[in-house]
C-alpha cells in the first residue's frame, strides 16, 4: 500500500542502549522528518531531510542520528538511550518543497527503562 | 523562535454542537494547516490555508487564514462522536526550503452524545 509506514509501533529498550526507529514512504517525497511528541510539549521537530543524503537539525536533536541514503528510507536512531527519550515518534514526508503539507506515519511508541 | 499559541488545552461539547478552535502567533505566517490525530495514531491533514483571508470547507469543517496571518481558525459543525481527538494548527512562516512547520500544542475535543 501506498503511505507512510513506521516500525516497530511499539518498543521498549534499555538505558544505553542503541534503538533504531524506521520509515519507510513511497510517495517519492522529497522532504521526511521525525517529530516526537510529548505531553505538554505538542510536536517538536527532532530531525529532517530535503533530499537523499541531505540532513538538517530541528528543534530537539541531542541524542539522535539520521541517515538518508534512500529516498524512501529515513530511520532515527538513537545511539545510547536515555529515559528523556521515552516519547511517541512520528515520521512524516512532503512533497517538492517545506510548504506543502505534511504526511504522517502512524507513530512509534518507546519507552526507556 | 517562533510559538502557535492554542487554547484551552481541552474542549467538552455536546454531539450536534458547532465548536470553534483559533491558533494564534505573534509573527506571521505564510500557510495555515489544521490536523487531527485519533488516539493512537498519526496526525492527518484536515485543512490547509495558503492565503490571508482563504475560507475552506472540508465537510463538517471550515479553516479561515486570519487577514493579519497570526492566526487561522478551525470550525466544525453539528458534532459527532468520532470528532473526538485532537487538533492541532500548524504553521509555515515563509515560503522556501528552510522554513519549517511549526505546530501547536493542541486542543483535546470530547464529544458527549
Amino acid at each position: 500500500d501506498a503511505g507512510i509506514t513506521q516500525s516497530p509501533r511499539y518498543k521498549i529498550t534499555e538505558t544505553g542502549r542503541q534503538v533504531t526507529l524506521m520509515c519507510h514512504q513511497t510517495w517519492s517525497h522529497s522532504y521526511m522528518f521525525w517529530y516526537r511528541q510529548d505531553l505538554g510539549h505538542g510536536l517538536r521537530l527532532i530531525y529532517y531531510s530535503a533530499a537523499a543524503d541531505i540532513t538538517d537539525k530541528g528543534e530537539v536533536p541531542d541524542g539522535y542520528v539520521v541517515s538518508r541514503s534512500k529516498t524512501e528510507n529515513f530511520p532515527l536512531t538513537l545511539e545510547s538511550a536515555t529515559r528523556s527519550q521515552t516519547s511517541v515518534y512520528f515520521c512524516a514526508s512532503s512533497d517538492w518543497s517545506m510548504n506543502t503539507e505534511a504526511f504522517f506515519g502512524q507513530g512509534t511508541r518507546l519507552t526507556v527503562v | 523562535g517562533q510559538q502557535l499559541n492554542q487554547s484551552p488545552q481541552s474542549m467538552f461539547i455536546q454531539e450536534g454542537e458547532d465548536v470553534s478552535m483559533n491558533c494564534t502567533s505573534s509573527s506571521i505566517f505564510n500557510t495555515w494547516l489544521w490536523y487531527k490525530q485519533d488516539p493512537g495514531e498519526g496526525p492527518v491533514l484536515l485543512i490547509a490555508l495558503y492565503k490571508a483571508g482563504e475560507l475552506t470547507s472540508n465537510g463538517r469543517l471550515t479553516a479561515q487564514f486570519g487577514i493579519t496571518r497570526k492566526d487561522s481558525f478551525l470550525n466544525i459543525s453539528a458534532s459527532i462522536p468520532s470528532d473526538v481527538g485532537i487538533y492541532f494548527c500548524a504553521g509555515q512562516p515563509y515560503t522556501g526550503a528552510n522554513s519549517k512547520l511549526t505546530f501547536g500544542k493542541g486542543i483535546t475535543l470530547s464529544v458527549r452524545p
